[in-house]
């Protein structure tokens, strides 16, 4: 079974809209820890957040926002107000506790922003 | 620049022969990862290593796959006898500490072959 879903493969947007992107995740650990990682044509996977499951807090980061609600075990992701620059692959991950050593990807969501 | 770093980046070779990946983990990090990627779909596990001792490896590590990270420092990967299915990039990742860390990911080593 997938542990991470992104169900939208790719997204078109209008420059200066705001863009939601979906990340649902499954496990049965009580400690996990949920990612977001960029990656642009160049190719490299590129951090943007890390989150704890004990910590439901949303987060901003400039235009960036994340929104954890663990009773729909969902990590989803907002980019307000976007930019050509956003237009990337978008990938969500979840590491557990008690496998930490490895990382499930989604399978990415591609994010075009047109000028 | 002190990330992680691969070479090479890009790898055509013909199928049957051999090739290798070295990667440099960020230097105080004591754990390395090896992803591989194909077209449209997210990385996945491939091993990981704790300083020099490999300590888990994906069901998706072939016989003719093969890992090494000598002096807990550096890392190579290699592939003998590459098949067609083995065209991906390659990706090497570092974190320090324990489980559930930031992995740091390089460029990747793109792989065809032909």
């Amino acid at each position: 079974a997938q542990k991470v879903t992104q169900a939208q493969t790719e997204i078109s947007v209008v420059e200066k809209e705001d863009v939601t992107l979906d990340c649902v995740y499954e496990t049965r650990d009580t400690t996990y820890y949920l990612f977001w990682y960029k990656q642009p044509p160049s190719g490299e996977l590129v951090f943007l957040i890390r989150r704890n499951s004990f910590d439901e807090q949303n987060e901003i980061s400039g235009r960036y926002s994340w929104n954890f609600q663990k009773s729909t075990s969902s990590f989803n992701f907002t980019i307000t107000a976007s930019q050509v620059v956003d237009s990337a692959v978008y990938f969500c991950a979840l590491s557990e506790a008690g496998t930490g050593n490895q990382f499930y990807f989604g399978t990415g969501t591609s994010l075009t922003v047109i000028p | 620049d002190t990330g992680v770093s691969q070479d090479p980046r890009h790898k055509i070779t013909k199928r049957g022969q051999n090739v290798t990946f070295r990667c440099d983990p960020i230097s105080e990090h004591n754990r390395l990862y090896w992803y591989r990627q194909t077209l449209g779909q997210g990385p996945e596990f491939l091993t990981y290593f704790q300083n020099e001792a490999q300590l888990e490896k994906s069901r998706l590590l072939s016989d003719r796959f093969s890992a090494e990270r000598p002096k807990g420092s550096f890392s190579t990967l290699e592939i003998q006898r590459t098949e067609q299915g083995d065209s991906a990039m390659y990706l090497c990742a570092s974190s320090l500490g324990r489980a559930g860390n930031t992995i740091y990911f390089g460029e990747g080593s793109w792989l065809t072959v032909v």
